[in-house]
């Protein structure tokens, strides 16, 4: 059973700081991850996709995938008070895995 | 265009109801979802469908039944409903192997059991 621990938070940030949001999993052969934000009485949608060790950086979002220690990042840096929602890490189907896991999401508040 | 629509958006009923949320997306995946987000924010899995086959069926009471009329579409039926049931249900859908296999959600369905 593939699992997706997120640090629950919630998280305060004033605004202009970096907020950093992060999920360890649990499966080694994970090879990639998603990043959702999700307002609030809103549906999830997608902001970052990791597919690969390393930093994907998409404006002032980056995302950060370790294979070895297991573990996926976001960073939003200069942080808007727009920013304030929470985000979902998820690891995508794959193979025979048709689920879409998700971490139970961290609530940021980014306080103007 | 709406990619992932779903209705109703808001549904209120009394404890032992039946009733049913309907799904369509149209963009020409091959997969969809139902989620069900609870009072704590967890987003989890209940059903999903594979070019109509059902190929998840998590541990939900046999009083939800999904169905899939044809790739496009997929509703939920909720049967006998109770308290404990009230929650955002979110239908979703994705493509096989396509775009990171990205998961499109629709608005949600907010049900609320009295």
């Amino acid at each position: 059973q593939k699992e997706v621990e997120q640090n629950s938070g919630p998280l305060s940030v004033p605004e202009g700081a970096i907020a950093s949001l992060n999920c360890t999993y649990s499966d080694r052969g994970s090879q990639s991850f998603f990043w959702y934000r999700q307002y609030s009485g809103k549906s999830p949608e997608l902001i970052m996709f990791i597919y690969s060790n390393g930093d994907k950086e998409d404006g002032r979002f980056t995302a950060q995938l370790n294979k070895a220690s297991q573990y996926v990042s976001l960073l939003i840096r200069d942080s808007q008070p727009s920013d304030s929602a929470t985000y979902l890490c998820a690891e995508p189907p794959g193979g025979s895995n048709y689920k879409l896991t998700f971490g139970k999401g961290t609530l940021l508040t980014v306080n103007p | 265009d709406t990619a992932v629509s779903q209705t109703p958006k808001y549904l209120v009923t009394q404890m032992g109801n039946d009733k049913s949320i309907k799904c369509e997306q149209n963009l020409g995946h091959d997969t969809m979802y139902w989620y069900k987000q609870d009072s704590k924010k967890f987003l989890k899995i209940m059903f999903s469908y594979n070019n109509k086959e059902l190929i998840i069926n998590e541990t939900v009471p046999n009083r939800f039944s999904p169905k899939s009329p044809d790739k496009a579409h997929l509703n939920l039926h909720i049967n006998s409903l109770e308290l404990g049931d009230s929650a955002v249900y979110f239908c979703a859908s994705s493509h096989s192997g396509a775009d990171g296999n990205t998961i499109y959600f629709g608005e949600g369905s907010w049900l609320t059991v009295v």
